[in-house]
């Protein structure tokens, strides 16, 4: 089974600022997915960035960028410039290539941008 | 364009009543469609996904159950309700080509 693991709890960031949210995953397939998702106080589940495993270019989406390590299982989300509309929390998921939207998550890493 | 529609937004229920949420899709068709909770401050678990009518899939033992009576419509059901049932309820599908878009969600208490 999969299992992602995201170890930050809480991290904070000065607006304008560059933040770094951590996660790390287990798998044995080669051909999977991976996203950052973005739930902001509406509760509404945003999709950030996804990384296709197969690619080993870093997928980038204006101000996120993430740094995709396939040998260590390791999916990184940095945020550049960071502004107050990026305080949520964020979720790490994953997905086999091979199945439905059957999404593993992360528990979460609350993110706060403070002026 | 494709969207995914979920309601209520809250609901409140004692213990042992029924429940009925309801999720649709507009812009596609034959979508995949899944049920998703959210325990307070945890991530998604998901509960069920159906990729066409009639066909549903159960990930967790539970008290709830789904069903897709039409190929846009996915419900989510109890017959009664349990206070472990709270949580916060996300509806989803698959846009073709991409991965997983998620409606607003029902935040449920059970009471």
């Amino acid at each position: 089974a999969q299992t992602v693991t995201q170890s930050q709890p809480e991290m904070s960031v000065q607006e304008a600022e560059t933040v770094t949210l951590s996660c790390t995953y287990d798998t044995s397939e080669n051909n999977y997915y991976l996203f950052w998702y973005k739930q902001p106080p509406s509760r509404q589940m945003i999709l950030v960035i996804r990384q296709e495993a197969y690619k080993q270019q870093n997928a980038t989406e204006n101000r996120f960028s993430v740094n995709f390590q396939k040998a260590a299982k390791s999916f990184s989300l940095k945020i550049s410039d960071s502004q107050l509309g990026d305080t949520a929390m964020y979720f790490c998921a994953f997905i086999s290539g091979t199945s439905y939207g059957k999404l593993t998550f992360g528990q979460g890493t609350i993110l706060t941008v403070h002026p | 364009s494709q969207t995914i529609h979920q309601w209520p937004a809250t609901l409140v229920q004692p213990v042992g009543s029924p429940l009925s949420l309801e999720c649709t899709v507009e812009g596609t068709s034959n979508p995949n469609l899944y049920w998703y909770r959210q325990a307070a401050g945890r991530g998604l678990q998901l509960l069920f996904y159906s990729v066409g009518i009639g066909q549903i899939s159960s990930e967790v033992p539970q008290n709830l159950s789904a069903s897709r009576p039409q190929d846009r419509q996915f419900i989510l059901s109890s017959k009664k309700l349990l206070l472990s049932d709270s949580g916060f309820y996300l509806c989803a599908w698959d846009p073709p080509g991409e991965k997983l878009f998620f409606g607003s969600g029902t935040q449920l208490s059970v009471l």
